[in-house]
């Protein structure tokens, strides 16, 4: 067990719909990463977040959002879903912003968008 | 543009033999390189980092990787393979910035 938390496990959501996902990092972890990860894109970095700031954006739609609350708990909202953003979507946290900072993830959200 | 390689989809091997699982990768500067390990619907978990100093670095359940700055390589090596290693295995780099690119991604199969 890592320590990273997300929720839900499992979501299933129709093409259109709008979704939330949300990541809880480790205890005393102030970054918090986002990665999509599908069989035919791989595992793609998509945005990160440290102590609440934006800190380095990757390959995220515009009908992606993410932010990273007080708590430094983190939510990755999905909007206007198409069957394409069907993926398992996981959440890392660490302890610093740096490049050295080894990322500990947490089990995944599996996204199924019918 | 920036990219990690990891040629092989999958790697077999028998147990107790060695495995060596590889990576290569294409960056501007010093990057910094890491592997993880995947388990069934699991997250990914840390092995091991290379940052500076020696080209060897040892990391979690037996595993080590070599650096090697002129074939831009990082290999991941254990000298003793369990059936237990069986898993999806990702190098990743982190060139400057804050951004990481991961491999494709290299399935250990490790036969009894």
């Amino acid at each position: 067990d890592s320590g990273v938390t997300q929720t839900p496990k499992h979501l299933i959501t129709a093409t259109g719909q709008r979704v939330t996902l949300r990541c809880s990092p480790r205890s005393g972890d102030l970054s918090v990463y986002w990665y999509q990860q599908s069989l035919d894109q791989g595992l793609q970095f998509l945005i990160q977040y440290y102590n609440g700031e934006e800190r380095a954006k990757g390959n995220i739609l515009e009908r992606f959002s993410a932010q990273q609350f007080p708590d430094l708990h983190s939510e990755l909202n999905l909007s206007s879903l198409e069957l394409g953003d069907s993926a398992l979507y996981f959440c890392a946290s660490s302890v610093g912003a740096g490049r050295d900072n080894e990322q500990f993830f947490g089990p995944g959200t599996r996204l199924t968008v019918l | 543009a920036q990219s990690v390689a990891q040629p092989e989809d999958q790697v077999n091997v028998a147990e107790g033999n060695p495995l060596t699982v590889k990576c290569t990768y294409s960056v501007s500067g010093n990057p910094y390189l890491f592997w993880y390990v995947q388990y069934p619907n699991r997250g990914l978990q840390f092995l091991l980092k290379y940052i500076t100093g020696d080209n060897l670095v040892k990391g979690s359940y037996g595993f080590e990787a070599e650096f090697n700055k002129s074939q831009t390589s990082f290999h991941l090596k254990k000298p003793s393979a369990l059936v237990s290693d069986s898993a999806l295995y990702f190098c990743a780099v982190r060139p400057g910035g804050f951004k990481t690119i991961f491999g494709a991604g290299t399935r250990l199969f490790v036969k009894a």
